[in-house]
């Protein structure tokens, strides 16, 4: 069981925008940054958005993050067939000493 | 261009001992924390714990203290991960990830390619 709470799936028709959405508490997402990446498995996990909403260079402005409390949500916009991933939402746990992740959300294009 | 490049699939039986490595480049490997991650077959990340190389300072989760040891060469930029008694329950894939800098807020912003370590008698 994750500390942060994602949906185990999504999915969305090309050009649409899809949200998933990343729960958790208040030694979390709660006093913390929330991360998102990007994991085609058997590949290196991406970075897809750091401090809650900033893109690191590259990263198309169709990815946008939003944190409100302790929730938070990536959404896609304009969805491409090579958006098909899974995203891992993550933040900085104050009672771990550590970053937690969620479970993951496998995002199909349809 | 900062990489980080893992060692290769490992198949190991009950009781074994393994090190599997994560060699970094395009960084100043003693300026960054560098650590690992855990995810099981169908499960997501779990952080293991990570090391700063330039002091060698290192700090694991709760969960795996004890289990694991992390360690980091300098002279060759590699950070390693090692058991001294593999289970079964150590099957799992393992990547290694830097942090974006030496100090708070942390994040892992370059992740490994992820070693695939299969403990089965």
């Amino acid at each position: 069981q994750s500390v942060l709470t994602q949906p185990p799936s999504a999915s969305g028709t090309p050009g649409q925008r899809v949200t998933i959405s990343c729960s958790g508490g208040s030694s979390n997402i709660g006093g913390n940054y929330v991360y998102w990446y990007q994991h085609l498995p058997g590949t290196a996990p991406k970075l897809l958005i750091y401090w809650n909403n900033q893109r690191p260079s590259g990263v198309p402005d169709r990815f946008s993050g939003y944190k409100s409390g302790t929730s938070a949500s990536l959404a896609i916009s304009g969805l491409r067939s090579e958006d098909e991933a899974d995203y891992y939402c993550a933040a900085w746990d104050d009672s771990l000493g550590g970053p937690v992740f969620g479970g993951g959300t496998r995002l199909t294009v349809l | 261009e900062v990489q980080l490049v893992q060692s290769g699939a490992e198949v190991k039986k009950p009781g074994e001992s393994l090190k599997i490595s994560c060699k970094g480049s395009g960084y100043s490997f003693t300026s960054y924390w560098i650590g690992w991650v855990r995810q099981m077959p169908g499960k997501g990340f779990e952080w293991v714990g990570v090391i700063y190389p330039g002091d060698s300072d290192t700090r694991y989760s709760p969960s795996f203290e004890g289990q694991v040891i992390i360690s980091a060469d300098r002279s060759i930029n590699t950070a390693y991960l090692q058991w001294s008694s593999l289970k079964a329950s150590d099957t799992a894939m393992y990547f290694c990830a830097k942090y974006n800098s030496g100090s708070y807020p942390y994040y892992f912003d370059f992740w490994g390619q992820g070693t695939l370590i299969t403990v089965s008698s």
